[in-house]
């Protein structure tokens, strides 16, 4: 079974620019999360969803990100424009549970992006 | 809200045991997850307990005390591969059951 995949692995510009990051999740697993790791934190939600609906983005920072899984499937993280304190692991991963199943939801994760803003 | 507390950093010799710590306080708890994470690479699952007791699985175990709001992770006969970032997770309130993680635990295992 393929994971998650995630593209770019590693990013780089300029404060101000903007940039997007793609996900791929596990065929077949309705829900899907993207999470902001910044070094030596744990990850901190930005975004929930189920199917092609969003179920919680309470956190993201909607003056400069955004986020779309348009056909239940892929999704795409954008930030524009960006800023130093973006610079961090996007990391995008999916659980076969739906949102409000309870199950194990045990989340599998891609091997994020890392995003580092100059 | 959640608000999860795990010590930063941990040292043990290979072979022996170490237990990771976990308290947390939510407004709403359907399970506690630990996950694993190597510098640089994703976060892998190791445990899920949604009950008090102990959850075996192989060299590693997991402990959950509900009315505590309390969790371990026994990991035995340690290896210089668990040289690593432990998570603790818990998930959220039903309809979304989010799960919010902890800062993570660095374990450090020398010979």
């Amino acid at each position: 079974e393929a994971g998650v995949a995630q593209s770019p692995r590693y990013k780089i510009i300029e404060k101000r620019q903007s940039v997007a990051f793609w996900c791929n999740p596990i065929s077949g697993h309705a829900t899907l999360y993207w999470y902001q790791q910044i070094l030596g934190q744990g990850p901190k939600l930005l975004i929930q969803f189920q199917n092609n609906g969003v179920v919680d983005d309470s956190q993201l920072p909607k003056d400069r990100f955004s986020a779309e899984r348009l056909k239940g499937v892929d999704s795409t993280l954008k930030i524009q424009p960006a800023k130093l304190e973006d610079s961090a692991v996007y990391l995008c991963a999916s659980s076969p549970s739906k949102a409000g199943e309870s199950g194990t939801g045990e989340l599998f994760f891609g091997e994020g992006s890392r995003l580092t803003v100059l | 809200g959640q608000n999860i507390d795990q010590p930063t950093e941990m040292t043990a010799t290979e072979g022996a045991i170490v237990q990771i710590n976990c308290t947390y306080q939510t407004s709403g708890f359907n399970g506690l997850f630990w996950y694993q994470q190597h510098a640089g690479e994703a976060p892998t699952f190791l445990s899920y307990n949604v009950l008090d007791g102990l959850e075996e699985k192989g060299r590693f175990s997991s402990f959950l005390s509900r009315s505590k709001g309390y969790s371990y992770l026994l990991l035995k006969e340690l290896q210089m591969k668990d040289s690593a970032s432990y998570l603790c997770a818990v998930r959220g309130p039903r309809g979304s059951y989010i799960p919010t993680f902890g800062r993570g635990t660095s374990l450090i295992v020398h010979p």
